[in-house]
């Protein structure tokens, strides 16, 4: 089946400093998604892309749908204490939201 | 908050027994999809129910099954339970159209059961 490779697997970071996490596939995909999971909660989405070469912004965070489909990465700026999560990329082949493959998440230390 | 409810949020059963989980999606929404998430893993799909019938399955067994109500709330249900089905269920709500009328949104998670085999 596909898999998404997530990397880094974790990451400390100063508050303040930027932050970049990608994502690779040996498929295509038709989206891409990136989503954060806080402790005991679900995954909640950040950014949804549509496009082969798509750059897509929401607040401090930008995301890339990768020229080949096949990658997608995603940056936080200026990261905060609240951003300390797991970050997921999913891929989608369609158009059915609900119907997504996860990499195995990038977790995210801020130091204040 | 998403206005997607699971239920129970905690669970402890027995090898070999039987469990059903809940899923009540969002209003508006008409698909409900359930996912497998292992500790220290990404969620895994399981399947999706769509119109009250199964609309795609992800590599898990057929002792995982489940349903889908008319007010589109579904349920999981695991039968012979194994130490590996310890985990948190997540169900995820959508809007899922086909045809010239599609409409498709983003799937929206609830909380979460976590479920612990033992």
């Amino acid at each position: 089946g596909q898999q998404l490779n997530q990397s880094p697997q974790s990451m400390f970071i100063q508050e303040g400093e930027d932050v970049s996490m990608n994502c690779t596939s040996s498929s295509i995909f038709n989206t891409w998604l990136w989503y954060k999971q806080d402790p005991g909660e679900g995954p909640v989405l950040l950014i949804a892309l549509y496009k082969a070469g798509e750059l897509t912004s929401n607040g401090r965070l930008t995301a890339q749908f990768g020229i080949t489909r096949k990658d997608s990465f995603l940056n936080i700026s200026a990261s905060i204490p609240s951003d300390v999560g797991i970050y997921f990329c999913a891929g989608q082949l369609g158009t059915n939201a609900g119907k997504s493959t996860f990499g195995d998440g990038t977790t995210l230390t801020v130091k204040p | 908050e998403t206005g997607v409810t699971q239920s129970p949020t905690h669970l402890i059963k027995t090898r070999g027994q039987q469990v059903t989980l809940r899923c009540s999606s969002q209003s508006g929404h008409n698909t409900v999809s359930w996912y497998q998430q292992a500790l220290g893993q990404g969620p895994q799909f399981i399947f999706q129910y769509y119109r009250e019938e199964e609309n795609g399955r992800g590599n898990f067994p057929p002792r995982f099954s489940g349903l889908q109500f008319p007010n589109y709330s579904s349920e999981l249900n695991v039968n012979a339970l194994e130490l590996d089905d310890s985990a948190l269920y997540l169900c995820a709500s959508s809007l899922y159209g086909q045809g010239e009328l599609r409409m498709n949104t983003e799937a929206f998670f609830g909380q979460g059961t976590r479920l612990t085999v033992v």
